[in-house]
């Protein structure tokens, strides 16, 4: 099946700092990816969808000079944090779609970030 | 936006059934969905209803109304490892994937 691998899996920044995480698709092309943050006890919330060589699409509420997303390759997407602060702790969870005629969402085993 | 209802917890014996209720209001469907997560983890895909019925996958089964705007997921012989978080999930008019909040399934002995 396919794969879908982010990094890190766990990241302890400091107030103030950036950190980038990876969504990778390992065995296909990813042609469409997303990226939700999910607090504890709580939905998945979408946060942007990238396709890649173009501008990630943000949903409402969610700064995109905050949560920088880079879809460069059609394996390989990356959020950036910036200026990180404690309310941005959280799980955050990247899937990826392949061809348009597939719509099964792979998902990433997430990352938890603890902002101090 | 988009509105999906599920309960927020539910608690079964081990080798009994439990079914967990899904209604929604999306601008437009393309097909609903259900995945378990357990705590920490990414979520599994179960299921994928697009049409009105009910779709069988082992110890799993998935139901679609979506005239009613309703769906559930059978879970039978329940056993310990399927204590989680279950996901439902809806695809809108826009493929976009919304979820509702989760169910969490405790399986006792």
């Amino acid at each position: 099946g396919a794969v879908v691998s982010q990094h890190p899996s766990r990241v302890i920044c400091k107030s103030g700092t950036s950190v980038k995480i990876e969504c990778r698709s390992l065995d296909f092309q990813a042609t469409t990816m997303f990226w939700y943050r999910q607090f504890p006890k709580q939905s998945l919330m979408l946060m942007a969808t990238s396709n890649e060589g173009s501008k990630a699409t943000y949903e409402q509420g969610v700064e995109k000079d905050k949560f920088l997303i880079n879809h460069a390759s059609l394996t390989l997407s990356t959020l950036t944090v910036t200026s990180a602060h404690p309310e941005d702790s959280s799980f955050y969870i990247c899937s990826a779609r392949g061809t348009s005629g597939d719509y099964e969402q792979y998902f990433g085993p997430g990352t938890r970030l603890t902002v101090t | 936006g988009q509105n999906i209802d599920q309960p927020t917890e539910m608690t079964a014996t081990e080798g009994a059934i439990v079914q967990i209720n899904c209604t929604y209001q999306t601008s437009g469907f393309n097909g609903l969905f259900w995945y378990q997560q357990h705590a920490g983890e990414a979520p599994t895909f179960l299921s994928y209803n697009v049409l009105d019925g009910l779709e069988e996958k082992g110890r799993f089964s998935s139901f679609l109304s979506r005239s009613k705007g309703y769906s559930y997921l059978l879970l039978k012989e329940l056993q310990m490892k399927d204590s989680a978080s279950y996901l439902c999930a809806v695809w809108d008019g826009d493929y976009k994937l919304s979820f509702g909040a989760g169910t969490t399934v405790t399986v006792r002995a």
